[in-house]
């Protein structure tokens, strides 16, 4: 199985700041990669697919890149809505989820 | 507008088996390119887990490992309707189940799963 790990596990910024968060896939998975937003509570929203593709209707802060087993979802400009849980997960091979990255209010 | 709603939760009892119910609405379930329908669960304070998909065309399916001989997931195309059930049952099964529609691209590739439904909790105590 196809193993995803996040870092950091929780990331404290504040609101304009921005934000990387980054995936690390354990063995390379191309392009197949998306980036999902969770708010307590609710179903994860996709954000990004096929590693840097955005979603239609998502912010253009938001941003992912790379290929492989290395990829990283971007905040441009940290808005107070921006304020979650973010998963990467690959779709290669089955499909798998990382972690997890709380971003909190610094 | 395209939506998935989810049967209400349950409580279940250690070794019992539950079925969640996972309804499509706004697009069409079996379209020629298909979306296949994920199953993903989520225990209190944990990330996501798949558990596996069915294709509402075909009624094929494909399990995570670690369910493979605990997990049925089916679907009734005239009701547009999947579902998905969970047998010999453990506290490790509580969580909250999503199905997820995965949508694909005009050339056939997978493009994240798009569509949530709303979340079934399952409390087995």
């Amino acid at each position: 199985d196809i193993q995803m790990t996040q870092f950091p596990s929780t990331l404290s910024a504040s609101v304009g700041d921005r934000v990387t968060i980054t995936c690390r896939a354990s063995q390379s998975i191309s392009r197949w990669l998306a980036w999902y937003q969770q708010k307590s509570g609710k179903a994860p929203k996709l954000l990004i697919y096929k590693a840097s593709s955005s979603e239609s209707g998502v912010p253009s802060r938001f941003s992912g890149s790379g290929s492989g087993t290395e990829f990283t979802l971007t905040i441009s400009s940290l808005q107070p809505d921006d304020f979650a849980t973010y998963y990467c997960q690959q779709y290669n091979s089955g499909r798998t989820f990382g972690q997890g990255t709380k971003v909190e209010i610094k | 507008q395209v939506q998935l709603v989810q049967s209400g939760a349950e409580v279940k009892k250690p070794g019992a088996s539950v079925k969640v119910s996972c309804k499509a609405s706004g697009y069409t379930f079996t379209g020629y390119t298909g979306y296949d329908m994920h199953w993903v669960r989520q225990a209190p304070g944990q990330g996501p887990e798949w558990m596996g998909w069915v294709n509402p065309n075909s009624g094929a399916t494909n399990q995570a490992q670690k369910f493979l001989g605990r997990v049925t997931m089916t679907r009734d195309t005239s009701i547009s309707t999947a579902y998905m059930e969970l047998s010999r049952l453990t506290s490790d099964d509580t969580a909250v189940y999503y199905c997820a529609r995965e949508r694909r691209g005009p050339g056939g590739e997978l493009n994240g799963m798009d569509v949530w439904g709303q979340g079934t909790t399952v409390t087995v105590s």
